[in-house]
């Protein structure tokens, strides 16, 4: 139980287009769904907090116009990244909650050319 | 606020040998803590979490984690390492902030695994 899937799982896009991640929780609904950035050999960077229904919450720093969140259903959030370019090149992990526990997605890998 | 310390970057054991990472936290109040691993390119999977109950906790494949309050650590050990087990493990805690719980992570602790 308490699968979480990602797709795709590595993309390579040019430098000016938008690149859309999806994160479903498989068998359990998720009211709240975490996105994260990794770099290379560093922890986990949370960027925005998905609540089903209404508007992500940002961290500081993160910017809300580059990295768009919709949280359409309570088992697919979506996270955008607008005009990519190749300082968004990272390992982007998203995460669901199930009673207080946050189970991950397998990741996805973005190479902005 | 919140914080987990991982006190070894990286870890190197020979195969068949107890495994010991170890995690320091802080927090303000009675923390969720957890145990993740991340194998290369791959998302994280939980392998054990301790949330005021039992202060020994077992998780999965072998690991166990014991919550001790007076020295705020929440090490992870394994009695006998297997090859498998190379991989980045992560000690994490969770906090409240509005209705959702968030998750400090720790910088990551790369264990190594030898014949």
């Amino acid at each position: 139980g308490a699968v979480v899937s990602q797709h795709p799982s590595r993309v390579i896009c040019k430098s000016g287009t938008s690149v859309k991640i999806e994160c479903r929780s498989l068998d359990f609904q998720a009211t709240t769904m975490f996105w994260y950035r990794q770099f290379p050999k560093q922890s986990l960077m949370l960027m925005a907090t998905s609540n089903e229904g209404s508007k992500a919450t940002y961290e500081q720093g993160v910017e809300k116009d580059k990295f768009l969140i919709n949280h359409a259903s309570l088992t697919l959030s979506t996270l955008t990244v607008t005009s990519a370019h190749p300082e968004d090149s990272s390992f982007y992990i998203c995460s669901a909650s199930l009673s207080e526990t946050q189970y991950f997605g397998p990741g996805t890998r973005l190479l902005v050319l | 606020a919140q914080s987990v310390t991982q006190l070894d970057s990286h870890v190197s054991v020979s195969e068949g040998t107890p495994v010991l990472l170890r995690c320091n936290y802080s927090s303000s109040y009675s923390p969720s803590l957890f145990w993740y691993v991340q194998h290369p390119n791959k998302g994280l999977q939980l392998l054990l979490k301790y949330t005021s109950a039992a202060t020994l906790v077992k998780g999965i494949n072998g690991f166990e984690a014991e919550f001790k309050k007076s020295e705020t650590s929440f090490h992870l050990t394994k009695p006998s390492a297997h090859m498998s087990d190379a991989a980045e493990y992560f000690c994490v805690v969770s906090y409240l902030t509005g209705t959702a719980s968030k998750l400090t992570f720790g910088t990551g602790t790369r264990l190594q695994v030898t014949l």
